[in-house]
């Protein structure tokens, strides 16, 4: 069974703050990464994609890449209540590069208080 | 570039009634998907399509779902007949081949009662 997980939350974090939200995922064979957002009532937002071990930052996001310990993750820095949403980790569990289809994380819900 | 284009985005009808979903993906996109989206369940994959052939239905729930893509910019998921647990929003994403992330259509949200 190929899953991600994802804390669920809420993740509360005060604005101007750093927000980190976490992933795992079961499949070691796995090539793509990537961190959608989706507000409520809305269809999911790519905003991150990364492939390699190490950190890609892009503007205030960074997301971060441990194949590893099988890890993803993604910070935001000078957290907006505008990021307020739920941010759901996507993983292409298919070896080579392929268009298998991603498996989601059921979503992190952030909240950034004013 | 328009998006991927859903219809409708709302839809209501009576359980036993037959229910089509319709999906324009964009233009030059090889790779077209179905999720299903619940609270309980968050996105799950129903089928897929690269170049217009169906590759992998597992995730379709029985035999009361069923997808075509007859040409490169159009796919229909039909549900009949439709039953209060197949509420749920239903996305359909596109992409090009190579491990590149999807775009997601608005979305249909399906009630059934």
């Amino acid at each position: 069974q190929k899953e991600v997980e994802q804390n669920s939350g809420p993740l509360s974090v005060p604005e101007g703050a750093i927000a980190s939200l976490n992933c795992t995922y079961s499949d070691r064979g796995s090539q793509s990464f990537f961190w959608y957002r989706q507000y409520s009532g809305k269809s999911p937002e790519l905003i991150m994609s990364i492939y390699s071990n190490g950190d890609k930052e892009d503007g205030r996001f960074t997301a971060q890449l441990n194949k590893a310990s099988q890890y993803v993750s993604l910070l935001i820095r000078d957290s907006q209540p505008s990021d307020s949403a739920t941010y759901l980790c996507a993983v292409n569990m298919g070896a080579g590069a392929g268009n298998t289809p991603l498996v989601f994380g059921k979503g992190t819900r952030l909240s950034v208080i004013a | 570039d328009a998006g991927v284009i859903q219809s409708p985005r709302h839809e209501v009808t009576e359980m036993g009634q037959e229910v089509t979903l319709r999906c324009k993906p964009i233009s030059g996109h090889n790779s077209l998907f179905w999720y299903r989206q619940t609270m309980m369940r968050g996105l799950e994959l129903l089928i897929y399509f690269n170049n217009n052939v169906p590759i992998d239905d597992s995730g379709m729930p029985e035999d009361r779902f069923s997808a075509k893509m007859p040409n490169a910019s159009f796919s229909t998921l039909k549900i009949q007949p439709s039953e209060p647990r197949d509420s749920a929003v239903y996305f359909c994403a596109s992409s090009l081949a190579g491990g590149y992330g999807y775009t997601f259509g608005s979305g249909t949200r399906l009630t059934v009662v």
